[in-house]
């Protein structure tokens, strides 16, 4: 079975200033993607980044970034520049082969300081 | 563009009363998820709907549990008779038929559920 720690319950960044939210995973599948999304207060999931198991190179989609390490076994999410809208959970979710179904992580809440 | 909604956002009832969650999905995704968060654990996933048919319920906790997407359009999600334990936040997710890149998963806000 797929495990996935995300090892900060919290976080606090100070505005502008970049962070890094920490995602481990565990799976034995040799093709996966791994997805990044964000919770508001909203409730509303939103996409943020996705990275496949074989891509090059780290994926990257404005302020957001991936350090994604295949031996290591993981995905930290980099998120510059931050904003007081950034404030949200954050959930690290891998998805492995054809099945849609994801896998997740506890979330890290993150809170942005003006 | 609507995105997916579900109704309702919150629900209280009782312990052995029934209540139904719908889903509607973005119009044209083939692909509708049912995922639960508990309070404290992690975000589980419940099933998965190919247009009207079910491709994966594992995840379903037990047979109190009645999933139904009609004619492959919006989806519901019947709890009967609801048990203390299946108080959280019911989200529904869809995504195309045909595969983008990523698969992406649009998610719906949630209904909360509240068994008392």
């Amino acid at each position: 079975a797929q495990k996935i720690t995300q090892t900060q319950p919290g976080m606090f960044v100070q505005e502008k200033e970049a962070v890094t939210l920490d995602c481990t995973y565990d799976t034995s599948d040799p093709s996966y993607g791994l997805f990044w999304y964000k919770q508001p207060s909203s409730g509303e999931m939103i996409f943020l980044i996705y990275q496949g198991s074989y891509d090059q190179q780290n994926a990257t989609e404005g302020r957001y970034s991936l350090n994604f390490q295949k031996a290591r076994k993981s995905a930290n999410l980099v998120i510059s520049a931050s904003q007081l809208g950034d404030s949200a959970m954050y959930f690290c979710a891998p998805r492995a082969g054809n099945n849609r179904k994801l896998i997740w992580g506890l979330g890290t809440s993150l809170a942005v300081n003006p | 563009e609507a995105g997916v909604t579900q109704f309702p956002s919150h629900s209280v009832i009782e312990k052995g009363q029934t209540v139904t969650l719908r889903c509607d999905p973005i119009s044209g995704h083939d692909n509708l998820y049912w995922y639960r968060r508990v309070m404290g654990k992690e975000i589980k996933f419940l099933l998965h709907f190919v247009k009207e048919s079910k491709q994966d319920e594992s995840g379903m906790p037990n047979n109190r549990f009645l999933a139904e997407r009609t004619g492959g359009t919006y989806s519901t999600l019947k709890v009967q008779p609801a048990e203390l334990e299946d108080s959280g936040v019911y989200f529904c997710a869809s995504s195309h038929g045909q595969s983008r890149a990523t698969g992406e998963l649009f998610f719906g806000e949630g209904s909360r559920l509240t068994v008392l």
